[in-house]
């Protein structure tokens, strides 16, 4: 049971790169989520997925899309990185929305 | 306001207690959560407390709740090295949806 993994670990994009996140769960959770976190500010929700098929934009989607693959998967893209999406982005799942959620490891990513 | 407030640094003596407090912003918050992140790893869920109680206790860790306040805080007792890390605090808000705290940086000294 490997709970929340997230591929890559670490990442360096140029301005106007594009990546993708990948994201997977093996609890059967239904719940998926995407956050950043930057020092002094919490994490910050970009976008989540209540189950599979929908989605919905959090605090912070502006430049991100995502897609919940499967139950399994929920994958975040950046399509042309800025410099200000130099973070660390953590996915996390849930059972359901009002439960506890577990986090993956992070990816560490920067933008030059 | 809108944020979950918590102090960003606390420093300890290994053996003293540690107490983490943090203000939160829905007073209709169902649950409120202490996640604890190591250096390089996710958050893990430390303990939750439904807000119809005031306090709950597992072992080394006690939470506080303050309704009226909308203070929670989280004591460590005997804490040990161990327990360095960035503790955030979180509520459940009213679309259930999940707020954080910016997190305090415990910092145990030997």
């Amino acid at each position: 049971n490997a709970g929340v993994t997230q591929t890559p670990k670490f990442q360096v994009l140029k301005t106007g790169q594009s990546m993708t996140l990948q994201c997977a769960q093996d609890m059967n959770h239904n719940s998926m989520y995407w956050y950043r976190q930057d020092p002094g500010m919490g994490l910050r929700l970009i976008y989540y997925s209540a189950s599979e098929g929908t989605t919905d934009k959090g605090e912070v989607p502006n430049g991100y899309n995502v897609s919940r693959l499967n139950k399994r998967e929920f994958s975040l893209r950046l399509e042309s990185a800025a410099p200000s999406q130099t973070s660390v982005y953590f996915c996390a799942s849930s059972e359901n929305k009002m439960y506890e959620q577990y986090f993956g490891p992070g990816t560490r990513l920067t933008v030059t | 306001g809108e944020d979950v407030e918590q102090s960003l640094f606390l420093s300890v003596r290994e053996g003293d207690s540690s107490v983490i407090n943090c203000t939160y912003t829905d007073s209709s918050s169902t649950y409120l959560y202490w996640y604890k992140q190591e250096p390089g790893a996710g958050l893990q869920l430390l303990t939750y407390i439904f807000s119809n109680m005031d306090m709950k206790q597992d072992q080394r860790l006690t939470v506080l709740l303050n309704k009226k306040d909308k203070h929670l805080s989280l004591r460590i007792a005997d804490t040990q090295t161990g327990d360095s890390a960035i503790y955030f605090c979180a509520e459940s808000i009213a679309n259930n949806d999940m707020r954080f705290g910016a997190g305090t940086r415990l910092t145990v000294k030997p």
